[in-house]
């Protein structure tokens, strides 16, 4: 079974401007999660989608916001970007349910400059 | 404020020592999992704990979940170089179709031939 896919692998934008990021779970998954990864704050939840709604949110601006298609497949959109926003940008996918075990695409690592 | 604390943050050993990571939090969790993560690549689920005082083996590696559900331990038996990564734990909070999953900072391990 193919495992989690994320494209592009990496990405270089200047401040101020807009990204998209693509996710592709694993086949039969339904939930897909996004993380940010930083050496200083370590992974850090980003947002949950589950049948093409918002289910669980974690702490971060408005900025940052998702979607899910019919197929599961999941994009996130980062909006005027700050350097701040410079990280390794992580995909999972997992099954509905307990215990909502995670499987990780390879990331996507976004430089801002 | 991190609400799960690994120690120690940076681990370096030589090929057949025998280490154990922690992760410690004040919260009580529903289950707990940990993942290894390689160098660019995403984190891969290793085990779940769900049970308080549940202990679980994956050949060298030995996972331990506290009586109360608060606190997990990891321990290797003879390292070797193939376990390199960063190890991370991961709380779970769940109730009904919400839940929360929160990781820890991680362990940096180095096995040394």
């Amino acid at each position: 079974k193919a495992g989690v896919t994320q494209t592009p692998r990496y990405l270089i934008k200047t401040r101020g401007q807009q990204v998209t990021l693509s996710c592709s779970p694993i086949s039969g998954h339904r939930s897909v999660s996004w993380y940010q990864q930083t050496p200083g704050q370590g992974l850090q939840f980003l947002f949950e989608y589950f049948s093409e709604t918002q289910r669980n949110k974690g702490n971060f601006p408005g900025r940052f916001s998702g979607r899910q298609f019919s197929n599961s497949r999941s994009e996130m959109n980062v909006s005027t970007l700050e350097l701040g926003d410079s990280a390794l940008y992580l995909c999972a996918s997992s099954w509905s349910g307990p215990p909502y075990e995670q499987y990780f695409g390879p990331g996507t690592r976004l430089t801002v400059t | 404020t991190q609400l799960l604390e690994q120690s120690p943050q940076f681990l370096s050993i030589q090929e057949g020592e025998n280490l154990t990571v922690y992760c410690n939090s004040s919260s009580v969790f529903s289950s707990l999992q940990w993942y290894r993560q390689e160098p660019g690549e995403g984190p891969v689920l290793l085990v779940t704990v769900v049970t308080g005082g549940e202990v679980k083996k994956l050949k060298r590696l030995t996972f331990q979940f506290g009586d109360a559900r608060k606190d997990s331990s990891l321990h290797i038996t003879a390292a070797q170089p193939g376990d390199t990564g960063l190890y991370l734990c991961a709380g779970i909070h769940s109730g009904g179709s919400n839940y929360k999953l929160t990781f820890g900072k991680g362990t940096l391990l180095t096995v040394n031939p």
